[in-house]
């Protein structure tokens, strides 16, 4: 089946540093979504990219297809960024199921 | 807020047990999905339904089942529950099929 890797597993960064969170996918892929799963275990929509780039604030999410990757940046981070990061594929050969990736944990020091 | 309310919230249940967790999807959402998070883990696919139809199934135990009702709410049964069932199970739904989907807040179990 399909493969969905996240880089880096775990990252610590200092308030207001920027950071680059990687997702490769091993197939083709109809839909993407990166999502931030706060402290308390929500799992908030962050992007919904198939392909392309988006930017929402401090975020912005590049997907390129073709090379089987998406990438989401995280500028001037803040506390309330740390979490967990998923990115989640719905593969073009297949159900409609989204398959999550490994999830990269992010912790935003003060 | 997603629009997707699951209920209840928290549940502690006992080795044996049988639980129902229901799901209501946002407004006009006819796709409902079902994942579990078992502590520290990722999310696994459970199954998927749409306008009541189960569309796939991911690694399901046979001790699970689900539905989705007329009116698009959905109930995820779980037996014989065991010490590893305890976990965060999310709904999530979709206007169709393979689209945007919105997670509810989960459903946390504890199996004493």
């Amino acid at each position: 089946g399909i493969q969905v890797e996240q880089s880096p597993p775990d990252l610590i960064l200092q308030e207001g540093a920027n950071s680059t969170l990687r997702c490769n996918f091993s197939d083709s892929v109809n839909n993407l979504q990166w999502f931030h799963q706060n402290p308390w275990g929500q799992l908030i929509n962050l992007f919904y990219i198939p392909s392309g780039t988006k930017q929402n604030g401090r975020l912005s999410a590049t997907t390129v297809a073709t090379e089987r990757y998406s990438l989401l940046y995280i500028s001037s981070s803040q506390t309330t960024d740390s979490g967990v990061y998923f990115c989640a594929v719905i593969i073009t050969s297949g159900t409609y199921k989204y398959i999550f990736g490994t999830g990269t944990r992010l912790k935003v020091l003060a | 807020d997603s629009g997707v309310t699951q209920t209840p919230k928290h549940l502690i249940t006992a080795t044996g047990q049988r639980v129902t967790l229901r799901c209501s999807p946002r407004s006009g959402d006819l796709s409902v999905y079902w994942y579990q998070q078992s502590l520290d883990q990722g999310l696994q696919f459970l199954i998927q339904y749409y306008n009541g139809e189960e569309r796939a199934k991911g690694n399901i135990l046979e001790r699970f089942s689900a539905q989705q009702f007329p009116d698009l709410h959905s109930e995820l049964n779980l037996s014989s529950l065991e010490l590893g069932d305890s976990a965060l199970y999310f709904c999530a739904s979709s206007p169709l099929e393979g689209v945007e989907a919105f997670f509810g807040q989960g459903t946390r179990l504890t199996v004493v």
